[in-house]
């Protein structure tokens, strides 16, 4: 089935530095993937749509020039932490929609644990 | 808004036992899907079950089955001869057709106790 993989799987980083996360689809094209922030025994929210080759698009609340998001090919999108506070300390997860399965279904990355000192 | 409400913030069933948990959901649209996935304790999502708007059969994979009811906007998920493996955090999605963005309920935490 199709994958998608997330680097670094937990980053720790000091109050005031940038983090930046990788997902990468391995075996399909994705001209769309997803951010996801996950709090503790919470369920999963949208952060912004990554879309190959434009601009993200963000949810209402999110600040774009602290989660840079960067879909620079097909296989790859990168969000980006700026300037990282404790309040920033989540769980991240990213999803690729397969546009080339008849199924259009997203598939999760793993997921990355941010916490900041 | 749309939104998905799941109203079970935490279930156990007994090994091998059956079990079904809840979600409801609200919109206007009339073409949109709906998803059951299940996260771990790894935190991977893992797509349990899909189903589509416009059919009216129920969908089925392996152990588990939904409940569609579209009148009502339910969407239940029932998980036959429960193992352990399924202690997870189960979450209902919903996205219209129009969109590829999903909305997930609160979760339900389901644990299967041996």
């Amino acid at each position: 089935g199709a994958v998608v993989s997330q680097h670094p799987s937990w980053v720790i980083c000091k109050s005031g530095t940038s983090v930046k996360i990788e997902c990468r689809s391995l075996d399909f094209q994705a001209t769309t993937m997803f951010w996801y922030r996950q709090f503790p025994k919470q369920s999963l929210m949208l952060m912004a749509t990554s879309n190959e080759g434009s601009k993200a698009t963000y949810e209402q609340g999110v600040e774009k020039d602290k989660f840079l998001i960067n879909h620079a090919s097909l296989t790859l999108s990168t969000l980006t932490v700026t300037s990282a506070h404790p309040e920033d300390s989540s769980f991240y997860i990213c999803s690729a929609r397969d546009q080339g399965r008849q199924s259009d279904t997203q598939y999760f990355g793993p997921g990355t644990r941010l916490t900041v000192l | 808004a749309q939104t998905v409400t799941q109203s079970q913030p935490e279930m156990s069933v007994q090994e091998a036992e059956t079990v079904t948990l809840s979600c409801t959901y609200d919109t206007s649209e009339n073409n949109y899907y709906l998803f059951w996935y299940k996260q771990p304790p790894s935190r991977q999502m893992i797509l349990v079950i899909r189903q589509e708007a416009y059919k009216q059969q129920n969908a089925t994979e392996n152990r588990f089955s939904v409940n569609f009811q579209k009148a009502a906007k339910s969407f239940s998920l029932k998980i036959s001869d429960s193992q352990l493996g399924d202690t997870a955090m189960y979450f209902c999605a919903f996205r219209t057709s129009g969109t590829y963005k999903y909305i997930f309920g609160t979760g339900t935490r389901l644990k299967v106790l041996a």
